[in-house]
């Protein structure tokens, strides 16, 4: 079945040690989202990939970076978690283009723990 | 500034019974609404979603109303059942920028 697959489910890093969470696609969508999701909250947008074309959120912390090496894969890089980074990170995708195309998948999610 | 603003916080309905759950925007330029629902430890699901020619929009026991004078929609969910337990994020986008509510915790009881 075509899906959103994050990995890992759950990571656990130290305070201030770089980590890497992971999202693939076989939608063969254009545009890939991470959010950040904190407890009882709202998932909040970080960046999102149209293509190749990167798109930061006026507020997201320079601490969170994002790559997106082909249509599959798209990357989140944490490089000095504190303990406020602590939150369930979620990626999704969607068509793109038009309106008639925003239809968002999302993934499983990763949990985020921050010694 | 809260794009999309979500009420209620929480919301307990007896088995049967109406959920109705509120969301107001105020970027015209929004062209998509769509409902998501999530269960504890998952991604959010989307549940149904309207457009803004529409005023109306039903899938099921979900019901969908839109005002685009108020602009205001809201999420009906009928006859109610405890798995609908979860909670609600209505969003609003345009483009490909996607603002979602504060969302709603819905407990229906059996």
């Amino acid at each position: 079945d075509a899906m959103v697959i994050q990995n890992p489910r759950y990571q656990v890093t130290q305070f201030g040690k770089p980590v890497t969470l992971s999202c693939s696609q076989t939608l063969n969508h254009n545009v890939m989202y991470w959010y950040q999701q904190k407890s009882s909250q709202a998932p909040k947008l970080l960046f999102h990939y149209y293509d190749k074309d990167f798109n930061n959120e006026a507020d997201t912390p320079d601490n969170f970076q994002s790559r997106r090496p082909n249509t599959s894969f798209c990357f989140l890089d944490i490089r000095s978690p504190g303990l406020g980074d602590a939150a369930m990170y979620l990626c999704a995708t969607s068509r793109g283009g038009g309106s008639s195309y925003n239809e968002q998948f999302f993934g499983p999610g990763t949990r985020l723990t921050v010694l | 500034q809260q794009q999309v603003k979500q009420s209620p916080q929480s919301l307990i309905v007896q088995k049967g019974g109406i959920s109705i759950i509120n969301c107001a925007y105020e970027n015209t330029a929004f062209d998509y609404f769509p409902w998501y629902q999530q269960f504890p430890g998952k991604g959010p699901a989307l549940l149904i979603a309207i457009r803004p020619d529409v005023s109306e929009k039903k899938e099921g026991r979900f019901t969908i109303s839109f005002n685009k004078s108020a602009k205001q929609f809201s999420l009906h969910i009928m006859d109610s059942q405890p798995g609908d337990s979860a909670t609600y994020f209505c969003a609003a986008s345009t483009g490909n920028q996607f603002y979602f509510g504060t969302g709603t915790s819905l407990t229906v009881i059996p």
